[in-house]
């Protein structure tokens, strides 16, 4: 099993670019979150999803839209990229809401100029 | 939104040390979990605690669940260079059963050899 799965690994965007980062997890779990990481602010939740069809802000969702049309698979949208949003990304999901812990990807290096 | 205190934000040690880190708040939790990133991957789970007093090994890992329940503790013995990484401390809060981990800001670990 692949786990969670992240694309792209490096992007590069211009300000005022859009794109969408994918996750995809083969686990079967019901939870899935995006945070992201800078240097000593640790993980900081974006959006995150318990369930398919569900959507919900976490504690830093500005400048973020996402979607979770299949069970497997949790898009984030960055509708007009700002260098603020240079970070690391990561996705992860849970079976359940934190007892068990979550299985993150590896991370997506975004870097807008 | 709640915090965790997680200390020290660095360390730097020499391979064979002991190393002590922690993590603290001022609310109840209900689990623990011990997290640690290796560089340019995403955080992998060490540990997980869930009650108040439980110490669990794993490896040369140990981690405890505070008496109080407002903190952990993880301890590394006789380190080594492939420990190089951050180490993340994340909890549940109590009665907290439909809330997402909170996450420390991570411990950096550098081993010299």
């Amino acid at each position: 099993n692949a786990g969670v799965t992240q694309t792209p690994k490096f992007r590069v965007l211009k300000t005022g670019q859009s794109m969408t980062l994918l996750c995809a997890q083969d686990m079967n779990h019901e939870y899935m979150y995006w945070y992201r990481q800078d240097p000593g602010m640790g993980l900081r939740l974006i959006h995150y999803s318990v369930g398919e069809g569900t959507t919900a802000k976490g504690e830093v969702p500005d400048g973020y839209n996402v979607s979770r049309l299949k069970k497997q698979n949790f898009l984030l949208g960055l509708e007009s990229a700002a260098p603020s949003q240079t970070s690391v990304y990561f996705c992860a999901s849970s079976y359940s809401r934190g007892s068990i812990g979550y299985t993150f990807g590896s991370g997506t290096r975004l870097t807008v100029v | 939104g709640q915090q965790l205190n997680q200390s020290p934000q660095s360390m730097f040690i020499q391979e064979g040390e002991d190393v002590s880190m922690n993590c603290t708040s001022s609310s109840i939790f209900n689990t623990w979990l011990w997290y640690k990133q290796d560089p340019g991957e995403g955080p992998v789970l060490l540990i997980a605690l869930y009650k108040a007093g439980e110490l669990t090994s794993n490896g040369r890992l140990t981690a405890q669940f505070g008496i109080t329940r407002k903190d952990s503790f993880l301890n590394i013995s006789a380190s080594i260079p492939s420990d190089v990484g951050i180490y993340f401390c994340a909890g549940q809060l109590n009665g907290g059963s439909q809330g997402n981990l909170i996450f420390g800001k991570g411990t950096k670990l550098s081993v010299k050899p």
